[in-house]
């Protein structure tokens, strides 16, 4: 059973840069079939997609965080991981990480649990 | 505001048939797949619906996809109460470089 679980401060300071990891069990990062991806929800609101990466590195961002965004993959740990920059009191939100079936257009499944990361001074 | 447009509340009593709608465009429900997903109160999202209208092993086929031109929708037969949760729609999105796009969720009360 293939699980997802994301770690990293739960506080962050305005300005500064948020740093999430997932790290899958169960299963390889390195499967030829799945991307994987962060998604995040602010308190009380809808999700939005923040990107997604192969393993072999290649990603795709939401063009609105593309400039703040990074994600990267490090197969030997069979983690992936998000850097978001300049963070304001509008990234608060509960991240996601989740695996990307059918290419890079297709549907999360599963998701991981989800952190909440709050961005305040 | 979302790409995709759902209602923000939709209810029924147990044992009804409701329905979720949710509206795109030529870019994204259009040319693309569209997905569900279900939040239960304090839980990450769960894949409900793939591909328009298949369901994954272990979703009860009281839940229903479909879709049509720019729209899709979502119906739950025999409503039960622990089907309380919130419903996203989701799909990919060929402007902008490409995208994920999700409906701003419907929050289903089982009355």
């Amino acid at each position: 059973q293939l699980q997802l679980q994301e770690s990293g401060p739960e506080l962050v300071k305005p300005s500064e840069t948020l740093s999430l990891t997932c790290t899958v069990s169960g299963g390889s990062l390195s499967s030829t079939y799945y991307y994987w991806g962060w998604i995040r929800q602010p308190p009380g609101k809808g999700l939005e997609w923040i990107g997604s990466i192969y393993y072999s590195g290649s990603t795709y961002y939401n063009p609105s965080l593309k400039s703040r965004v990074t994600i990267s993959v490090d197969t030997s740990k069979n983690q992936f991981s998000l850097r978001l920059s300049s963070v304001t009191a509008a990234d608060t939100a509960v991240y996601y990480c989740a695996r990307r079936r059918d290419g890079y257009r297709g549907w999360f499944d599963p998701w991981g649990q989800g952190t909440l990361v709050t961005v305040s001074s | 505001q979302s790409v995709l447009t759902q209602p923000p509340s939709a209810s029924g009593t147990p044992g009804q048939r409701v329905t979720i709608s949710c509206s795109g465009s030529t870019s994204n429900i259009g040319s693309n797949y569209v997905y569900w997903y279900q939040q239960l109160p304090g839980t990450a999202p769960k894949l409900l619906i793939y591909k328009n209208n298949q369901r994954p092993s272990g979703v009860p086929d009281r839940f229903s996809g479909s879709k049509s031109g720019t729209s899709a929708s979502l119906a739950i037969s025999g409503l039960r109460s622990e089907d309380e949760a919130d419903y996203y729609c989701a799909a990919w999105d060929d402007s902008l470089s490409g995208r994920v796009v999700f409906g701003g969720g419907t929050k289903l009360t089982v009355l």
